[in-house]
């Protein structure tokens, strides 16, 4: 069975702090897809990242870096030198390979960051 | 901006009644998946429309169905609601982006049933 977990609940930081947000998925596929997105309260789910199965360097953008390592089945976000902008409700994702990325996803619980001034 | 819309923003409605909800995509996205998010929960998949097909279904009831149109437009309908399907439904059209596909999600109907 696939699962995406998200021990964080939530999570309260100062602004300019590093954070690091836990995903952990299972799954049978050999080949599978993972993703990150972001809900601010307005609701809207916005695409962060996606990253598939046989890709396994970390990726930095900005100031948003992504560890993915298959060994501990994780698929770490962290935020460096977080803003009052980044408090949003943070959900990892998983795809199963068979249909590719457009695959339904299956989400974790997520995890709130609140990034307070 | 996704490109992506979907109404109405809020509904409410009654056990019992039946609700359809509609999301309009871009031009070529040819499925459209839809996703119910509880209050402090994850989205979890309803199902999957692909050229106007059914293409993938989650483990929802089939009181909720759906239909895609040729114009990229989606209704996912819902009879005799009940209080458990208050929620915020989100629907997402997939997009081709270098040589894999990416799902943008639409800002979402929240319904409420009493």
């Amino acid at each position: 069975a696939q699962k995406v977990t998200q021990a964080q609940t939530e999570i309260s930081v100062v602004e300019k702090e590093d954070v690091t947000l836990d995903c952990v998925y299972e799954t049978r596929d050999t080949t599978y897809y993972l993703f990150w997105y972001k809900q601010p309260p307005s609701g809207e789910l916005v695409f962060l990242i996606r990253r598939n199965s046989f890709d396994e360097q970390n990726e930095i953008s900005g100031r948003y870096s992504w560890n993915f390592q298959k060994s501990t089945s994780s698929f770490n976000f962290t935020i460096t030198a977080s803003q009052v902008v980044d408090s949003a409700v943070y959900f990892c994702a998983l795809s199963e390979g068979r249909r590719g990325s457009q695959g339904n996803l299956i989400f974790g619980k997520g995890t709130k960051l609140s990034v307070k001034p | 901006e996704t490109g992506v819309t979907q109404s109405p923003t809020h509904l409410i409605k009654t056990r019992g009644q039946q609700v359809t909800l509609r999301c309009s995509s871009q031009s070529g996205h040819n499925t459209v998946s839809w996703y119910q998010q509880a209050l402090g929960q994850g989205p979890q998949f309803i199902f999957q429309y692909y050229r106007e097909e059914e293409n993938g279904r989650g483990n929802f009831p089939p009181r909720f169905s759906g239909l895609q149109f040729p114009n990229y437009s989606s209704e996912l309908n819902v009879n005799a609601l009940e209080l458990d399907d208050s929620a915020l439904y989100l629907c997402a059209s997939t997009s081709k982006k270098e040589n894999s596909y990416e799902q943008y999600f639409g800002p979402g109907t929240r319904l409420t049933v009493t």
